[in-house]
């Protein structure tokens, strides 16, 4: 069973636009969030960390944590050409070594 | 600042040879290392990890085998490659501690004919 489950698959927003992306756990342990954005033929780069419930903001991106439903979301507003890639959610817990991803979220901002 | 270097970036091999994709990591002492697998579009699978030098820990069985010889480079190797072997390999380091970033290389392009 997949422990990271991110939504939509794909994703189609205006340029201009606010792109959502979700993402829910079901492990209680995972206490660390993080979003990495991948372009075609790179590695993943990291995003935002976010850790304790809420809003944190960077720039264009805003991620949220509500670790009582398990949801960590991502908002891409002024969505840009260069903001197509794939996009993963990825989740640790407390004494864990190994970061689960999820399946990946694609989107794509169209001119 | 770190920089992470991985080599080749692509090659196209036979069924039943050999393969070696190699990883350095610069500007950080002892990183924790990692090599991960992902098929075109897909999600990341973690293959290996290694918190010391000569010290490796496999996650899934792929029939791949990774080294540690020194403590800013990892090797991920096998003797004979698979047709399923195709896809994108990723090195990656991480910093001890829960909250620490997990950083990727670029990746090296794997296809296997």
């Amino acid at each position: 069973q997949q422990k990271v489950q991110q939504s939509p698959e794909s994703l189609s927003v205006p340029e201009g636009g606010m792109a959502s992306l979700n993402c829910t756990s079901s492990d209680r342990n995972f206490q660390y969030f993080w979003w990495y954005r991948q372009h075609s033929g790179e590695g993943p780069k990291a995003l935002m960390s976010i850790f304790s419930d809420g809003d944190k903001k960077e720039g264009r991106f805003t991620a949220h944590l509500n670790k009582a439903s398990l949801h960590v979301s991502l908002h891409i507003r002024d969505s840009q050409p260069s903001d197509s890639a794939l996009y993963f959610c990825a989740a640790l817990g407390y004494n864990q070594g190994k970061l689960i991803f999820g399946q990946g979220t694609k989107l794509s901002i169209k001119p | 600042a770190q920089t992470i270097h991985q080599w080749p970036v692509a090659e196209i091999k036979a069924v039943g040879s050999p393969l070696s994709l190699g990883c350095t990591i610069k500007g950080k002492s002892s990183p924790n290392l990692y090599w991960y697998w992902q098929a075109t579009g897909g999600t990341l699978q973690q293959l290996f990890y290694s918190i010391t030098v000569g010290q490796v820990e496999s996650v899934v069985q792929l029939n791949l085998s990774a080294s540690r010889p020194k403590d800013d480079q990892f090797i991920l190797s096998t003797e004979k490659l698979l047709l399923s072997h195709s896809g994108f390999y990723l090195c990656a380091w991480r910093g001890t501690g829960a909250g620490n970033t997990l950083y990727f290389g670029e990746g090296s392009r794997l296809i296997v004919v």
